[in-house]
């Protein structure tokens, strides 16, 4: 059975401020892909990445997968209110298999 | 382009009832897979079907079970019904679903089930 194991869980920061996310398995994965899920509504992609050690950047959202694509990261830089949501990853093996998710709230 | 569209958006029922969720997936894409989202769970992988036939199942009781028709649109069905299955109910499509390779899932709205 994969796992995916993200951090932290809940995530509280000011307006401005920087973050990372972390996603983490002892499985390899053939891709892996964030979502971001805002209440009421269903998880959007935001990235895919696929290759090992591949870096994809997304305006102020970087992610990263690991080069064992084992794990990955999600980098916020300057974070405003409009990034507030359930950040969620997803790791493609065999099935999907997603992490538990990381609450980010962003104060103004 | 229209998106995963699931119905209802919102079912009431009470214990031991049975209720049937609705996804119709994006056109083209021929994978549909349903999730029970809880706050204490996360994302819990029920199903995947592909051309109508289920290709990978995760650990729910046999309560839990799924159709896909010729048309990729899929139908879940839960019956006697328990307290704990009160959940976000999401479907995701793909083109070619889990497995594929770099088959990113787009996700329904999800249909709210709460049972009294």
């Amino acid at each position: 059975t994969q796992l995916l194991e993200q951090s932290p869980q809940f995530l509280s920061i000011q307006e401005g401020e920087n973050l990372t996310v972390y996603c983490n398995s002892s499985s390899v994965f053939s891709s892996l892909q964030w979502y971001r899920q805002e209440p009421g509504e269903g998880p959007v992609l935001l990235v895919t990445v696929v290759t090992g050690g591949e870096v994809k950047k997304l305006k102020r959202l970087t992610f990263q997968f690991g080069d064992a694509r084992k794990d990955s990261s999600l980098h916020i830089t300057a974070a405003q209110p409009g990034d507030t949501g359930l950040y969620l990853c997803a790791g493609e093996g065999n099935d999907m298999c997603f992490g538990a998710g990381t609450r980010l709230t962003v104060k103004p | 382009k229209a998106g995963v569209t699931q119905t209802p958006r919102y079912l009431i029922k009470t214990r031991g009832q049975q209720v049937t969720l609705s996804c119709s997936p994006i056109s083209g894409h021929r994978s549909v897979s349903w999730y029970q989202q809880t706050p204490g769970q996360g994302l819990q992988f029920l199903f995947e079907y592909f051309s109508e036939t289920q290709r990978n199942k995760g650990n729910f009781p046999g309560r839990f079970s799924g159709r896909q028709f010729s048309n990729s649109r899929s139908e879940m069905n839960v019956s006697t019904l328990e307290l704990g299955d009160s959940a976000l109910y999401l479907c995701a499509s793909s083109l070619s679903g889990q497995g594929a390779g770099n088959q990113p899932q787009h996700f329904g709205d999800g249909t709210r089930l709460s049972i009294l």
